[in-house]
């Protein structure tokens, strides 16, 4: 079964500008999460779509907002970038309740 | 307010068994124990989950204490692809509103 993955890996923006990363889920899982990951903050969840809905949503600005489809893929966006949105953007989908599965994440640089 | 405590850091060699403690003393009684690990630059990789009874797969082995209050990750025959860093969290099942929260969690070194 082919993994999470998500596109593209690596992108450089500027600021101001807005920027969109896609992923897909592995094939029957339903939920999937984003997080952001930086070395100062860690690990910060963003929100997690369930069956086109959003179910849950961590504490960052409105300018990040994403959509699942009706075929679990997931988008995130954000827009007018700022430098400290600089980070490794994360997506993880689950079959479940329990474990998550992340894929290799995109490497955002915004200069 | 750190739910779980892990060593910073352990070396273990190769071949051996990697043995990765966490305290988490003020678990809940719906509150699983999950293993997570993230190899440098990767996203990271789901290892193992439990309540209260030890568990095993292909991966890893978990070991939770009777009272619950620590847990031991073991990796049978650490190989060199095994350095990463591991992640131990406790959290109820299903979606939270806070999705997933890693620690510091313990930088394990494999020495050939």
């Amino acid at each position: 079964k082919a993994g999470v993955t998500q596109t593209p890996r690596y992108l450089i923006k500027t600021r101001g500008q807005q920027v969109t990363l896609s992923c897909s889920p592995i094939s029957g899982h339903r939920s999937v999460s984003w997080y952001q990951q930086t070395p100062g903050q860690g690990l910060q969840f963003l929100f997690e779509y369930f069956s086109e809905t959003q179910r849950n949503k961590g504490n960052f600005p409105g300018r990040f907002s994403g959509r699942q489809f009706s075929n679990s893929r997931s988008e995130m966006n954000v827009s007018t970038l700022e430098l400290g949105d600089s980070a490794l953007y994360l997506c993880a989908s689950s079959p479940n309740t329990y474990e998550q599965y992340f894929g290799p994440g995109t490497r955002l640089t915004v200069t | 307010d750190a739910k779980t405590t892990q060593p910073p850091s352990m070396d273990c060699a190769e071949g051996r068994a990697a043995n990765l403690p966490c305290n988490h003393s003020t678990i809940s009684g719906n509150e699983y124990v999950y293993w997570y690990r993230q190899i440098h630059s990767q996203g990271p990789q789901y290892i193992i989950h439990g309540l209260k009874n030890n568990e095993t797969n292909e991966m890893a082995s978990l070991i939770i204490t009777e009272d619950r209050k620590s847990s031991t990750l073991i990796l049978p025959h650490a190989t060199l692809r095994d350095t990463a860093v591991y992640y131990c969290i406790v959290r109820v099942a299903g979606p939270s509103a806070d999705g997933l929260t890693f620690g510091k969690g313990t930088h394990l070194i494999i020495q050939p």
